[in-house]
């Protein structure tokens, strides 16, 4: 089987850096991608690590560790539109298996 | 590049009846699409996926017979919720890729049945 966890919840300020934490536990593994989702909208894929490091893409960037089975998500720089929900996933088999999410409020 | 157009956005029908829902790849050829179900303030959850010209492979628990799956073509995949249930409303989302490239979402349907 597998499983992935994250907060379920996150409170940060405009201008702040958070960082969302994911361990998973998977069969297989072939990478841990992270993916935003806004209130009644499609997720759109952030970021994606398939070896042990950081990826940077703008203010966002991923982090993996596989000995750790780890990875995290480091925004910057916080919007107010940064206000979504964010979700590690693990491509196992061709399939993308979601965590839970985390909910990430923005405050002024 | 790479947009997949998932139709119709919204859909609100009675209860008994079937409803069918549209994945296109419009800028690719997606050897497979993904169908999900996603609950409010819940993860997506992976119903079954679709390779070009088979049989779609349904998750465990997912009773094929209520949720019909046809992947015809490159680009199109449809979804079939059968005599649809107030229990089966729920936000669907298709995915759709191109051999081993990440996968592209559409906008999702909002079902709601009455």
């Amino acid at each position: 089987g597998q499983s992935l966890e994250q907060p379920s919840e996150v409170t940060a300020v405009e201008g702040a850096i958070v960082q969302i934490n994911c361990t998973y536990q998977t069969s297989g593994f072939y990478g841990l991608s992270w993916y935003q989702q806004h209130d009644g909208g499609a997720p759109t894929f952030l970021s994606y690590n398939a070896l042990d490091g950081l990826e940077e893409t703008g203010r966002f960037s991923s982090f993996l560790s596989r000995s750790d089975s780890y990875g995290y998500l480091l925004l910057q720089e916080l919007q107010m539109k940064d206000s979504a929900s964010y979700f590690c996933a693990v491509t196992q088999g061709g399939k993308l298996i979601f965590g839970q999410g985390t909910e990430l409020s923005v405050k002024p | 590049g790479a947009v997949v157009s998932q139709h119709p956005s919204w859909v609100i029908c009675k209860s008994g009846t079937s409803v069918k829902i549209e994945c296109r790849s419009l800028d690719f050829q997606a050897t497979t699409m993904f169908w999900y179900r996603q609950f409010p303030k819940q993860s997506l959850m992976l119903m079954a996926t679709s390779n070009e010209g088979s049989k779609a492979t349904y998750e465990q628990g997912v009773e094929k017979d209520k949720f019909l799956i046809n992947h015809a073509s490159l680009t199109l995949s449809t979804l079939t919720v059968t005599s649809a249930h107030p229990e089966d409303s729920s936000f669907y989302i298709c995915s759709a890729r191109n051999s081993n490239q990440p996968q592209h979402f559409g906008d999702g349907t909002r079902l709601s049945i009455l």
